[in-house]
C-alpha cells in the first residue's frame, strides 16, 4: 500500500515561512491535498490538487508537488496557524491515504 | 452553506456495534460521496471508506472489510456508518466528510466520539 511520510514537527518564527513536506513514491504523479486540524476541531481543507486554495483560505497558504515530495508552504506565519497538518492522496483511486501529520509550532 | 452534522457520542462494550449518522445540508446530496475518517486519541487520520450518495456504491479500507457498512438515505440526505465487533482500539473520533469522488474532502462533520470500554 502507498505510504506518505511527514516530519513529526516543524517550528517557524512568527512572520517567517514554514514548509511542511510530504514524501511518497512518485507523489508528483498524484493529486495531493492538505488539511489543517486544530485541537478539538475537525480537519479543514487548506490546499487541494497540489496548489489550489479553497475559498476562505488565506493566500499565505500555498502548495507544490514534484518528484517524490509535496510541500505545503505557509508564508508570514501567524500564531493562529499553529495546528497539525496532514497531506492526503488516493492510492490507485481506491483508497485514501493520509500522512502521519506534522505539528506546526509558531515561535 | 454546506454542512454535515453528526450524531452524538457513544459508549459501547467490546463486541457491540455502533451506527453513526451524518446529515448533509446546503448541497445536492446525490452529487457527492461521503468518506468516513477516524482518529484515535492522540493519533493521525485514518480513512475508513467511501460511499456514493448517487448509487450507493461503496469502497472500504481493507483492514475494516467485513466489520464496516456504509449506507445512505437520500430521502433525508443522511449517511450512516456502522462498525461491528467493536474492540478497544476502535475508540476514536469518527468524522464524515464530503468527497467529490477519489478527490479531496472539502467539508467535514464535527466528529463523533465512540468509546469502546468494558
Amino acid at each position: 500500500s502507498y505510504e506518505l511520510t511527514q516530519p513529526l514537527s516543524v517550528s517557524v518564527a512568527l512572520g517567517q515561512t514554514a514548509r511542511i513536506t510530504c514524501g511518497g513514491n512518485n507523489i508528483g504523479s498524484k493529486n495531493v491535498h492538505w488539511y489543517q486540524q486544530k485541537p478539538g476541531q475537525a480537519p479543514v481543507l487548506v490546499i487541494y490538487r497540489d496548489s489550489n486554495r479553497p475559498s476562505g483560505i488565506p493566500e499565505r497558504f500555498s502548495g507544490s508537488n514534484s518528484g517524490n515530495t509535496a510541500t505545503l508552504t505557509i508564508s508570514r506565519a501567524q500564531a493562529g496557524d499553529e495546528a497539525d497538518y496532514y497531506c492526503q492522496v488516493w492510492d490507485s483511486s481506491t483508497a485514501a491515504v493520509f500522512g502521519g501529520g506534522t505539528k506546526l509550532t509558531v515561535l | 452553506q454546506v454542512q454535515l452534522v453528526q450524531s452524538g457520542a457513544e459508549v459501547k462494550k467490546p463486541g457491540a456495534s455502533v451506527k453513526v449518522s451524518c446529515k448533509a445540508s446546503g448541497y445536492t446530496f446525490t452529487s457527492y460521496g461521503i468518506s468516513w475518517v477516524r482518529q484515535a486519541p492522540g493519533q493521525g487520520l485514518e480513512w475508513m471508506g467511501w460511499i456514493s450518495a448517487y448509487n450507493g456504491n461503496t469502497n472500504y479500507a481493507q483492514k475494516l472489510q467485513g466489520r464496516v457498512t456504509m449506507t445512505t438515505d437520500t430521502s433525508t440526505s443522511t449517511a450512516y456508518m456502522e462498525l461491528r465487533s467493536l474492540r478497544s482500539d476502535d475508540t476514536a473520533v469518527y468524522y464524515c466528510a464530503r468527497d467529490g469522488g477519489a478527490s479531496h474532502f472539502d467539508c467535514w462533520g464535527q466528529g463523533t466520539l465512540v468509546t469502546v470500554s468494558s
